[in-house]
C-alpha cells in the first residue's frame, strides 16, 4: 500500500493562475479530506467527501473547488490564486475514526 | 459545537525530564481525541488516540494521554524527553464527518 499520496510536493503559482492538487488513495477509503495549514497553525478544512459523488464544505472553502469521481481520487482545484492561498496542503483519508495523510504540497502564490 | 484548546504554543524542557503538553477539549457529548505529532517539514503522524475505552491511552514513543472528563482534558505526557521528539504536537477531537484542530503546542527538547 501506497498508502495517500500527493502531487506536486511544491508548486509556485502566480496571481490569478490556475492549478489542481491531485491526492490519491490505494486503502478503499470513503472518506477524504483536503486541509491547509499556515505557518504556526493548526489544520484547517477546506472541503471533505463521504465517498465518490458526494463532496462538502469545510471551514474555508472559499476559492477552491474538489470533485470525487471515484474512491481514490479527490483532487482539489485553485482557479484563481491569490497570495492568501499561500500555504501547505494536506490530504487525508479516514478509516473508522483514525486519518492517514498524505505527505504535503507546498503551495506559494507570488 | 466542539472544541479543542492547545495551552501552550511553545514547551521547553531538558534531554531525560518529563513533556506535559496540555489540551482542553469542549464537546457536547463524549469525544474521541487524538494527538499527532509533525516533525520539521514532515507529514503528519498519528501519536495515540482515545475512543471511549480506557482513560489512560498508550502512544507510540512512550507517549500517553489521559482522559479526564471532568476537567475535559487530554494532556500529553512523556516521562523523560529525547532529541527526537523535538515537533510540533496537534491536539484533534472528533466532530462528525471532521477533525477540529489545536493550534499546535512546539515542543523544544534542550541538550
Amino acid at each position: 500500500n501506497a498508502g495517500v499520496t500527493q502531487t506536486p510536493k511544491f508548486r509556485i503559482l502566480k496571481i490569478g493562475q490556475s492549478m489542481t492538487l491531485q491526492c490519491t488513495q490505494d486503502m478503499n477509503h470513503n472518506y477524504m479530506y483536503w486541509y491547509r495549514q499556515d505557518p504556526g497553525m493548526g489544520l484547517k478544512l477546506i472541503y471533505y467527501s463521504v465517498g465518490a459523488g458526494i463532496t462538502d464544505k469545510g471551514e474555508v472553502p472559499n476559492g477552491y473547488n474538489v470533485s470525487r469521481s471515484t474512491t481514490e481520487d479527490f483532487p482539489l482545484r485553485l482557479e484563481l490564486a491569490a497570495p492568501s492561498q499561500t500555504s501547505v496542503y494536506f490530504c487525508a483519508s479516514k478509516l473508522g475514526e483514525t486519518q492517514y495523510f498524505g505527505p504535503g504540497t507546498r503551495l506559494l502564490v507570488l | 459545537a466542539q472544541s479543542v484548546t492547545q495551552l501552550d504554543s511553545h514547551v521547553s524542557v531538558s534531554e531525560g525530564t518529563p513533556v506535559l503538553l496540555r489540551c482542553n477539549y469542549s464537546s457536547s457529548y463524549s469525544p474521541s481525541l487524538f494527538w499527532y505529532v509533525q516533525h520539521p517539514n514532515k507529514g503528519l503522524q498519528l501519536l495515540l488516540k482515545y475512543t471511549s475505552a480506557a482513560t489512560l491511552v498508550k502512544g507510540i514513543n512512550g507517549f500517553e494521554a489521559e482522559f479526564k472528563k471532568s476537567e475535559t482534558s487530554f494532556h500529553l505526557t512523556k516521562p523523560s524527553a529525547h532529541m527526537s521528539d523535538a515537533a510540533e504536537y496537534f491536539c484533534v477531537v472528533n466532530s462528525n464527518y471532521q477533525l477540529i484542530w489545536g493550534a499546535g503546542t512546539k515542543l523544544i527538547i534542550k541538550p
